[in-house]
C-alpha cells in the first residue's frame, strides 16, 4: 500500500525567513512518481514539481528547492524567504503511474506572517 | 497547454436534492478520469475512478447509489450527487492524464448542501 505522511500540520513564519515542509512515502513500487502541490484559499490545486524513482536530483526553482532521498522515502520542500504569498496548503503526493490515482498526504497548512 | 475544466466551482443546494458536477478534459481524451473529495482542513482522498465506457470503480466506504459516476465520452465524466444532505458538503475535484507524463487537476468544485 502507498501512504504519504507530512508530520507537519501547520506551519507559521515570518516572512523572509526559509521554511521546510517535510514529506515522507511509503511504497512497494520500484518506479514512482512524487509531487508537490500548492493549495491557496481559492482551493485549486496548484503544480509545483514532479519527481520520478530514478531521479534524485535535488531541484531549485527560484525561491523553491526539494531534497529527494530514496535512503529515507522522504521529499522535503524548501521556501527560501518566504512571502505571504506563499501562504497555502501545500500537499506531498504519491503516484505509480500517471494513469493511477494519487495518494495524498494530509497537508501542511504554512502562514507566511508580514 | 491542456486543461481540465470543472464546473460548476461551486454550488449551494437544498437538503434532499441533486447535484451534478461536470469534468472536461478540454484538448485531449481521457479513458480514465479520478474524483477526490476534500473535506475541511483534510487531505484530498479518492473517491472513485471514472472509466469510460463502463462502470466507475469506488473506493471502500464510498457509496456508489449516492454518488453516481458516468463517462459517457472521452472527455467528459460527471459526477452526481444524489440526495444531498449537509454531511455531503465537501470540495470535490477530477483529475485526468492525456499521457503518461502529464496529469492535469480540475480547478473544484466546493458543494454547500443546507
Amino acid at each position: 500500500a502507498q501512504k504519504v505522511t507530512q508530520a507537519q500540520t501547520e506551519i507559521s513564519v515570518v516572512e523572509k525567513e526559509d521554511v521546510t515542509l517535510d514529506c515522507v512515502y511509503e511504497t512497494r513500487d520500484t518506479t514512482y512518481y512524487l509531487f508537490w502541490y500548492k493549495q491557496p484559499p481559492s482551493g485549486e490545486l496548484v503544480f509545483l514539481i514532479r519527481r520520478n524513482s530514478f531521479d534524485e536530483q535535488n531541484e531549485i526553482s527560484g525561491r523553491y528547492s526539494w531534497n529527494f532521498q530514496k535512503s529515507t522515502s522522504s521529499f522535503n520542500f524548501t521556501i527560501t524567504a518566504s512571502q505571504v504569498v506563499d501562504s497555502a496548503v501545500y500537499f506531498c503526493a504519491l503516484t505509480r503511474d500517471y494513469g493511477q490515482n494519487f495518494v495524498f498526504g494530509p497537508g501542511t497548512r504554512l502562514s507566511v506572517l508580514p | 497547454g491542456a486543461v481540465v475544466s470543472q464546473h460548476p466551482s461551486w454550488v449551494i443546494c437544498k437538503s434532499g436534492t441533486s447535484v451534478k458536477i461536470e469534468c472536461r478534459s478540454l484538448d485531449f481524451q481521457a479513458t480514465t478520469m479520478f474524483w477526490y473529495r476534500q473535506f475541511p482542513k483534510q487531505s484530498l482522498m479518492l473517491m472513485a475512478t471514472s472509466n469510460e465506457g463502463s462502470k466507475a470503480t469506488y473506493e471502500q466506504g464510498v457509496e456508489k447509489d449516492k454518488f453516481l459516476i458516468n463517462h459517457a465520452s472521452l472527455t467528459l465524466s460527471t459526477l452526481t450527487v444524489t440526495s444531498a444532505h449537509p454531511e455531503d458538503s465537501s470540495f470535490y475535484i477530477c483529475s485526468a492524464s492525456p499521457d503518461r507524463f502529464k496529469l492535469f487537476f480540475g480547478s473544484g468544485t466546493q458543494l454547500s448542501v443546507l
